[in-house]
């Protein structure tokens, strides 16, 4: 079964501060990723998803970038962060019908 | 962007008790999922089901979808402390999955 990594945890970051979160997976190839923003005790908000190295779909028009150099790598980045940047971020894949998730990411931009 | 509602947003009930948890659209989805979230953690799938009036049971916890596969409850039986947690239904179509806007369980002992 496929195994999510995603860093760092936590992260306090100015406001105009650049942003890198990173999620690897294991134990499957050529997976489906997504990264998704939820707010406190709420739904999960889809904001990017990747069905292959380089091919990037973007949900939301935001302050926010994905990419995939590699099959297993999705990155989140930002050029400048807002205060409205602040959430809880997911990375997850998915087989078939059913979507695994990393730990999350909480990050607050101050 | 697909929209799956969930009711109710919040509900707090006394261990034993029993209840359901909707969550509905206006789209047509080829799978839903129900996930448990703890605080601070990702979302842990429950269940999948994928055809229209199927219905799973997950020991206390039964899941139905719909029959025009729109829509989706979850009922607990005599529901417990563990119960606690954030419960959410998501959609799948195609690549995508989408998620409902929540429904937070506290169960008190």
């Amino acid at each position: 079964s496929q195994t999510i990594h995603q860093w760092p945890a936590t992260l306090v970051q100015p406001v105009g501060s650049p942003l890198s979160l990173e999620c690897t997976v294991e134990g499957t190839s050529n997976p489906n990723l997504y990264w998704y923003r939820q707010a406190a005790g709420r739904g999960l908000q889809l904001l990017f998803y990747s069905v292959g190295i380089g091919q990037i779909s973007s949900e939301v028009p935001q302050n926010l970038s994905a990419s995939r150099p590699q099959d297993r790598q999705f990155i989140l980045s930002s050029k400048k962060l807002l205060l409205s940047d602040s959430g809880f971020y997911l990375c997850a894949c998915s087989e078939n019908t059913e979507a695994f998730f990393g730990q999350g990411t909480r990050l607050t931009v101050v | 962007t697909q929209l799956l509602e969930q009711s109710p947003q919040f509900l707090s009930i006394q261990e034993g008790e029993n209840l359901t948890v909707y969550c509905n659209s206006s789209s047509v989805f080829s799978s839903l999922q129900w996930y448990r979230q703890e605080p601070g953690e990702g979302p842990v799938l429950l269940v999948t089901v994928v055809t229209g009036g199927e219905v799973k049971k997950l020991k206390r916890l039964t899941f139905q979808f719909g029959d025009a596969r729109k829509d989706s409850s979850l009922h607990i039986t005599a529901a417990q402390p563990g119960d606690t947690g954030l419960y959410l239904c998501a959609g799948g179509t195609g690549n995508q999955f989408y998620f409902g806007t929540g429904t937070s369980l506290t169960v008190i002992p």
